[in-house]
C-alpha cells in the first residue's frame, strides 16, 4: 500500500488556469505538508497543516491555498497559474512536526504551466 | 540569510571505499538536523535525524556526525555499493521551520 499518494502524477497546463493537486495519506499521522521543489532542486516547504493549525511559509503567494477535507487528506488549489509556478509538487505526512519526525514524502506532481 | 550548503554537486566513490558528505550552514541554530535520500523521479525518503546535542548517529551502514560550533554535519555510507547512488539531501529545522540543501548526486562506481 502507498503510503502517500498524489495525483496526478503529471500536470500540463496554460498560464492564468486553476488547478488543484491531490494528496492522500494511509499512515493515520496528524500532520501534513506541501512541498515545492524548483528547477534548481531547491526543496521548498509552503505548507503545514494539521487538524488544528495551517502554518503558512510567508513566501508563498496567496493564489496557492491548502484545503483539507479530513485529516488523511491536503489538497493543494492554484489560482492564476502562472510561469513561475512550474516545478515538482511533493505532499508529505508526519505524526507529530517537521523539526522532530520523520517525513514521509508522496512521489511528486510534476507541474508545467505553458 | 540562512543558509545550507552540501560540499558538491556530485561525488564519485568507488564501491567498496567511505563516502563522506558534508553539510554547511550559516545564520541558523538548528535544533535538528536531518539527512534524505532522493532518486530521480521519487520523493525524499528519510534516513537520520540528529539533535543538536548529539555528536553521532548511526543506522546500518550509515553514520551522522553534527558539530554545533563549526555548523557542520558530515554524512557518511560505509562500504558503498552503486545502489547508494543518488541524491543525498540535508535539512535543518527548529519548531515548525524546516530548509533543506540543495543536495549532493553520489555515484557509486562498480
Amino acid at each position: 500500500d502507498t503510503a502517500v499518494s498524489q495525483t496526478p502524477k503529471y500536470l500540463v497546463t496554460q498560464m492564468g488556469n486553476d488547478k488543484s493537486i491531490k494528496c492522500e495519506q494511509n499512515l493515520g499521522h496528524d500532520t501534513m505538508y506541501w512541498y515545492k521543489q524548483d528547477s534548481k532542486k531547491f526543496l521548498k516547504i509552503m505548507f503545514s497543516y494539521n487538524n488544528k493549525e495551517l502554518i503558512i511559509n510567508e513566501t508563498v503567494p496567496n493564489r496557492f491555498s491548502p484545503k483539507s477535507p479530513d485529516k488523511a487528506h491536503l489538497n493543494l488549489h492554484i489560482n492564476s497559474l502562472e510561469l513561475g509556478d512550474s516545478a515538482v509538487y511533493f505532499c508529505a505526512s508526519s505524526q507529530d512536526g517537521v523539526s522532530t519526525d520523520t517525513q514521509y514524502f508522496g512521489p511528486g506532481t510534476r507541474l508545467t504551466v505553458l | 540569510s540562512q543558509k545550507i550548503e552540501q560540499n558538491s554537486e556530485a561525488l564519485n566513490i568507488q564501491e567498496g571505499k567511505t563516502a563522506t558528505l558534508t553539510c554547511n550552514y550559516t545564520n541558523y541554530s538548528p535544533a535538528y538536523l536531518q539527512w534524505y535520500r532522493q532518486d530521480p523521479g521519487r520523493g525524499p525518503v528519510f534516513l537520520l535525524l540528529i539533535r543538536e546535542n548529539e555528536k553521532e548517529k548511526r543506522k546500518e551502514r550509515l553514520k551522522v556526525t553534527f558539530d554545533t560550533t563549526l555548523k557542520q554535519s558530515l554524512f557518511h555510507i560505509t562500504a558503498s555499493q552503486p545502489a547508494d547512488s543518488a541524491t543525498y539531501l540535508c535539512a535543518l529545522a527548529r519548531d515548525d521551520k524546516i530548509i533543506f540543501g540543495k543536495g549532493t548526486r553520489l555515484h557509486i562506481l562498480p
